[in-house]
């Protein structure tokens, strides 16, 4: 069975672009969540999705916004770049089983110069 | 207050030695408790789940204490690749799912 995916591994950006980040969850996974996670910082969790709806945004500013599709991929959209958004972006799904735990894709490296 | 709190660490133990880690959670209505462990510059991975009654996945044991509001991870038999950063995690379930990390303690197994 294909883990979570997520693409571009690697990103580098200009201050003030727009970025891009995929995921696709493991095949019968609704939910995806996004996590930031910067050098040496815990994971810092960003938007929550499932079922195609936003069901819960972290901490972050409207910048940071993403969708899922019909098939619960997902896109994070970060508009605006400032330099203190290089990180890790982290992608996971779950089932919607209560007990369900999360499963992460390998991330994608931000840099914003 | 943060929801999920973790020993600092970092925990430097020798080969062989057995190591506990706490993780205190302030939402008392938390749902489901986890360990995943994090290697450097890696994407976290499920560890095992944790159960009321606590559980055992061969040198690890998990502990949940709901009155307390505490979980445990006990390593037996350190391994050098028993090295990483473990994150307790909490599912809140408050609406569908929660899920809430920790900062990890971080553990190096020296030779």
């Amino acid at each position: 069975e294909a883990g979570v995916t997520q693409s571009p591994t690697h990103l580098i950006k200009t201050r003030g672009q727009q970025a891009t980040l995929r995921c696709s969850p493991i095949s019968g996974h609704t939910s995806v969540y996004w996590y930031q996670q910067a050098l040496g910082l815990g994971l810092q969790f960003l938007l929550w999705y499932d079922e195609g709806e936003e069901r819960n945004r972290g901490n972050f500013p409207p910048r940071f916004s993403g969708r899922q599709f019909p098939n619960y991929s997902s896109e994070l959209n970060v508009n605006a770049l400032e330099l203190e958004d290089s990180a890790l972006y982290l992608c996971a799904s779950s089932s919607t089983l209560r007990t369900g735990s999360q499963y992460f894709g390998p991330g994608t490296r931000l840099t914003v110069l | 207050r943060k929801e999920v709190e973790q020993d600092p660490g970092p925990f430097n133990v020798p080969e062989g030695a057995t190591v506990a880690f706490n993780c205190t959670y302030s939402n008392s209505a938390s749902q489901s408790f986890f360990w995943y462990r994090q290697d450097c510059r890696k994407e976290p991975k499920l560890l095992m789940s944790v159960y009321s009654s606590g559980n055992e996945d061969g040198r690890f044991t998990a502990q949940l204490n709901r009155a307390s509001q505490y979980i445990s991870l006990l390593i037996r038999d350190s391994k050098l690749s028993d090295s990483a950063t473990y994150l307790c995690v909490v599912n809140n379930d408050n609406y569908g799912q929660n899920f809430v990390f920790g900062p990890g303690t971080r553990l190096s197994v020296l030779p």
